[in-house]
C-alpha cells in the first residue's frame, strides 16, 4: 500500500528564515514518482516538482530545494530565505509508475500549513 | 494557455439532493482525475478518466459517479447528498494515462456545502 506522511501539521517562521518541510513515504513499488504541490488559499494545487525513484539527485530551483533519500524513504523540501508569499499548505504526494498504472492517482500526505510572518 | 476550469466554484445543497460538477481540462489533455478534499480525510482520489473510459476508482460509495465526454470534459455526480459530502472537489488533467507519469494540473475546485 502507498502512504505518505507529513508529520508537521503547521510551521510558522519569520521572513528570511529557512524552513524544511518533511515527507516520508511508504511503497512496495521499486518504481514510483514523488511530488510536491503548493495550495494557496484560492484552493488550486500548484505543481512544484516531480522526482522519479531512480533519480536521487537533489534539486534546487531558486529558493526551493529538495532532498530525496531513498534509504530513509524521505523527500524533504526546503525553502531558503522564506517570504510571506510562501505561506500556503504544502502537500507531498506519491504515485505508482507500473506499466498500465493510472497516471492520475496520487497518494497525498495530510499537508503542512506554512505561515511566514513579516 | 487556459488552465483547468471547474464549475461551479461554490454551491450549497441540502441532504438528499444530487449535484453535478464540471471540469474542462487543459486543451490537449486527455486524462482527467477527481479528488475530494476535506479537513478530516485530506485529499482522496475519486476516479480517473481517459478517452471516455474510467481507468481507476477510489474507495467511495456508488453515489459518486463520473463520466468523460469526447472532448475530454468531465463531470462528476454525487447523488443522495450527505452532510459528509461537504468538501472541495478538485479536478486535475494530464496529457496521458499509464506508463510514464507526467504532471497533474489542478483546477481551483468546486466547494460543495451540504446543509
Amino acid at each position: 500500500a502507498q502512504k505518505v506522511t507529513q508529520a508537521q501539521t503547521e510551521i510558522s517562521v519569520v521572513e528570511k528564515e529557512d524552513v524544511t518541510l518533511d515527507c516520508v513515504y511508504e511503497t512496495r513499488d521499486t518504481t514510483y514518482y514523488l511530488f510536491w504541490y503548493k495550495q494557496p488559499p484560492s484552493g488550486e494545487l500548484v505543481f512544484l516538482i516531480r522526482r522519479n525513484s531512480f533519480d536521487e539527485q537533489n534539486e534546487i530551483s531558486g529558493r526551493y530545494s529538495w532532498n530525496f533519500q531513498k534509504s530513509t524513504s524521505s523527500f524533504n523540501f526546503t525553502i531558503t530565505a522564506s517570504q510571506v508569499v510562501d505561506s500556503a499548505v504544502y502537500f507531498c504526494a506519491l504515485s505508482e509508475a507500473r506499466r498500465g498504472s493510472t497516471l492520475g492517482r496520487l497518494y497525498f500526505g495530510r499537508g503542512t500549513q506554512l505561515t511566514v510572518w513579516p | 494557455k487556459a488552465g483547468v476550469t471547474q464549475t461551479p466554484r461554490y454551491l450549497i445543497k441540502t441532504r438528499g439532493q444530487q449535484v453535478t460538477l464540471s471540469c474542462s481540462p487543459i486543451s490537449g489533455h486527455r486524462s482527467v482525475s477527481w479528488y475530494q478534499q476535506t479537513p478530516g480525510q485530506g485529499l482522496q482520489f475519486l476516479f480517473e478518466y481517459f478517452s471516455e473510459t474510467q481507468r481507476n476508482k477510489g474507495n467511495f460509495p456508488g453515489r459518486f459517479s463520473g463520466r468523460q465526454f469526447s472532448n475530454s470534459r468531465s463531470e462528476m455526480n454525487v447523488s443522495t447528498l450527505e452532510l459528509g459530502d461537504s468538501a472541495l472537489y478538485l479536478c486535475a488533467s494530464s496529457l496521458q494515462s499509464g506508463g510514464n507519469t507526467g504532471e497533474l494540473f489542478f483546477g481551483e475546485g468546486s466547494r460543495l456545502t451540504v446543509l
